[in-house]
């Protein structure tokens, strides 16, 4: 079984600058996440989706990061314009019910 | 909302001894728990899990967890590390009535050959 994909692997970018995060999750796992990991710290829920809908994005900065899953499978992750603060990695997960969440490589954000 | 403490930053043993690792968490509502493993230059891994019945669960690679309600806490452990067990350990909860899951900051373990 493949796993959870996510391109690319490491992005490096000025400030004020734009970047996407593209994830394709487990064949069959309807649910999928975004989560936020600054070094030193667990990951942080950014926004979860279930199918093509948002179940969950409290605590997305909507201001600049935008998400979108249009056709249920795959998912794209947009910060527009990034800060400083947004270096970090960026993993995607997916879920089915009853079930643990299985997590991708990551991407690993630097900010200039 | 829900937090996760992890006591220990960083752990250092020698192979063959034994490992505790510490993970409360404050939630009102029912739990499911979880420990994560993230090897050098590997993604995230589930070592184990616990929804629901015997509140000792035991997970891939020797490692097992206990969960005592009564503590709110759902510490790891293994009775004899190697150093393949090199790794940063990460202690999730979510609700079970969603599955957003809630990070601790994770405890870095070096084991010494």
């Amino acid at each position: 079984e493949a796993g959870v994909a996510q391109s690319p692997r490491y992005k490096i970018i000025e400030k004020r600058q734009s970047v996407a995060f593209w994830c394709n999750p487990i064949s069959g796992h309807a649910t999928l996440y975004w989560y936020q990991q600054i070094l030193g710290q667990g990951p942080k829920l950014l926004i979860q989706f279930q199918n093509n809908g948002v179940v969950d994005d409290s605590q997305l900065p909507k201001d600049r990061f935008s998400a979108e899953r249009l056709k249920g499978v795959d998912s794209t992750l947009k910060i527009q314009p990034a800060k400083l603060e947004d270096s970090a990695v960026y993993l995607c997960a997916s879920s089915i019910p009853q079930s643990e969440q299985y997590f991708g490589p990551g991407t690993r954000l630097t900010v200039t | 909302a829900q937090s996760v403490s992890q006591h220990n930053h960083h752990v250092i043993l020698s192979e063959a001894a034994s490992l505790e690792l510490g993970c409360n968490y404050s939630y009102g509502g029912t739990v499911n728990l979880f420990w994560y493993v993230q090897y050098p230059g590997q993604h995230l891994q589930l070592l184990l899990k616990y929804f629901s019945g015997d509140p000792l669960v035991k997970g891939i690679k020797g490692f097992e967890a206990e969960f005592i309600k009564s503590k709110f806490s759902f510490n790891l452990r293994k009775p004899s590390v190697q150093w393949s067990d090199t790794a940063e350990y990460f202690c999730a909860v979510s609700a079970s009535s969603a599955r957003q899951l809630t990070f601790g900051s994770g405890t870095q373990l070096t084991v010494l050959p």
